[in-house]
């Protein structure tokens, strides 16, 4: 069963740093790892996504990397702004005989707070 | 190209009863998945249809269920509300195997 853990829960940093946001799941046979935001109260935003082949997408200010053998994504933030604020999540597709048959399991999710 | 969308976005139902979600994907997708997200369990995977066909199910009780239409829409229906059903309930849609992009939610709130 895959499972999908997201470290730190919760980080609060001053406006400009960059900073990275880390995931990391047990399954290595994965179809697509996707990064999205969440803003309260309202559905996910897609920031990125990779396919198991890519090892890094890139996507302005953002950018993940993919490590499939040792089951770790990283998101790292370029020039953090406070509009940048939100909860990030980090969702695997688990293959399944060539397809991820669309289920993504989602980590818990970091908060990002972004102080001007 | 439009979002996803879904319908209704607020929804408060007392405990028994039944209640019916409907999301339309982008035009040109076939995939839509279904998700809940509570704060205590976070999001969890529901099912996925493909061509009117689930192809896919996550671990929920038979009150859970949906349907796709032969316009890729689909309903998910939840049968004999419980109290714990209270959640943001989110549709995705993809092209199989692709980037999924998901609408803004049902918010249900059961009673």
């Amino acid at each position: 069963k895959q499972e999908v853990t997201q470290i730190p829960a919760a980080l609060s940093v001053p406006e400009g740093e960059n900073l990275v946001l880390n995931c990391s799941f047990t399954d290595s046979a994965i179809y697509n790892l996707q990064w999205f935001r969440q803003d309260p109260g309202k559905g996910l935003t897609s920031l990125l996504l990779i396919q198991s082949s890519q090892r890094e997408q890139t996507s302005g200010r953002l950018n993940a990397s993919l490590d499939k053998s040792s089951g770790r994504s990283t998101l790292y933030i370029a020039a953090s702004q406070p509009g940048d604020s939100a909860t990030y999540l980090c969702a695997v597709g688990t293959n399944a005989g060539g397809t991820s048959y669309g289920k993504l399991t989602f980590g818990q999710g970091t908060i990002l707070t972004v102080h001007p | 190209k439009a979002g996803v969308t879904q319908t209704p976005r607020y929804l408060i139902k007392t405990r028994g009863q039944q209640v019916t979600l409907s999301c339309s994907p982008i035009s040109g997708h076939r995939s839509v998945s279904w998700y809940q997200q509570t704060p205590g369990q976070g999001l969890q995977f529901l099912f996925e249809y493909f061509s009117e066909t689930q192809r896919n199910k996550g671990n929920f009780p038979g009150r859970f269920s949906g349907r796709q239409f032969s316009n890729s829409r689909s309903e998910m229906n939840v049968s004999t509300l419980e109290l714990g059903d209270s959640a943001l309930y989110l549709c995705a849609s993809s092209m199989t195997g692709h980037e999924q992009y998901f609408g803004p939610g049902t918010r249900l709130t059961v009673t």
